[in-house]
């Protein structure tokens, strides 16, 4: 069973549109959880971290923790063309050393 | 002010030779990790220090040696390179729980 799952995509959105990123893990003991932007030959990039549930709101982004459910995601609002990239979200399972397990990225194109 | 350095930032090297990167972060964070990124774009961590100890090991042939000389660096030598090993290789540091902090990579080419 994969630790992260995430629906690779691409997902395409218009710009001005929401875009909404889930993501699924597998170990109920994960204490952390990071959504990261990778833009194509860079380095990812930490956007959102969440640990407690419910929502986070951090300007246009909002992160979403459903423990009971073993689901994150990350809504994006008034997406914008430079939004567009793969977002990777990662996991620390408590006792793991703080080891950050990611899932496979989602590639969001937003379209002017 | 780059908060975790790598490098080179591209190595392109023949099979059978032995290359080592370098990474250094200024964070003042307590550990330290090596990542492979495939060309799927899969990030898979490799190795992790804190404080100079080494404490996450992940199946990884043992052609792959880190080192790391003090809290703020951590090095990583690869001895006979093979075609598999092309990859982008990332630094990354942490504090505690808090999210990491990733380098800018070192894209590896083995020909």
């Amino acid at each position: 069973q994969k630790e992260v799952e995430q629906n690779s995509g691409p997902l395409s959105v218009p710009e001005g549109a929401i875009a909404s990123l889930n993501c699924t893990y597998s170990d109920r003991v994960s204490q952390s959880f990071f959504w990261y932007r990778q833009y194509s030959g860079k380095s990812p990039e930490l956007i959102m971290s969440i640990y407690s549930n419910g929502d986070k709101e951090d300007g246009r982004f909002t992160a979403q923790l459903n423990k009971a459910s073993q689901y994150v995601s990350l809504l994006i609002r008034d997406s914008q063309p430079s939004d567009s990239a793969t977002y990777l979200c990662a996991v620390i399972v408590r006792g793991s050393n703080y080891k950050l397990t990611f899932g496979k990225g989602t590639l969001l194109t937003v379209n002017p | 002010d780059t908060a975790v350095s790598q490098t080179p930032k591209y190595l392109v090297t023949q099979m059978g030779n032995d290359k080592s990167i370098k990474c250094e972060q200024n964070l003042g964070h307590d550990t330290m990790y090596w990542y492979k990124q495939d060309s799927k774009k899969f990030l898979k961590i490799m190795f992790s220090y804190n404080n100079k100890e080494l404490i996450i090991n992940e199946t990884v042939p043992n052609r792959f040696s880190p080192k790391s000389p003090d809290k703020a660096h951590l090095n990583l030598h690869i001895n006979s390179l093979e075609l598999g090993d092309s990859a982008v290789y990332f630094c990354a540091s942490s504090l505690g729980t808090g999210g990491y902090t990733f380098g800018s990579g070192t894209r590896l080419t083995v020909v």
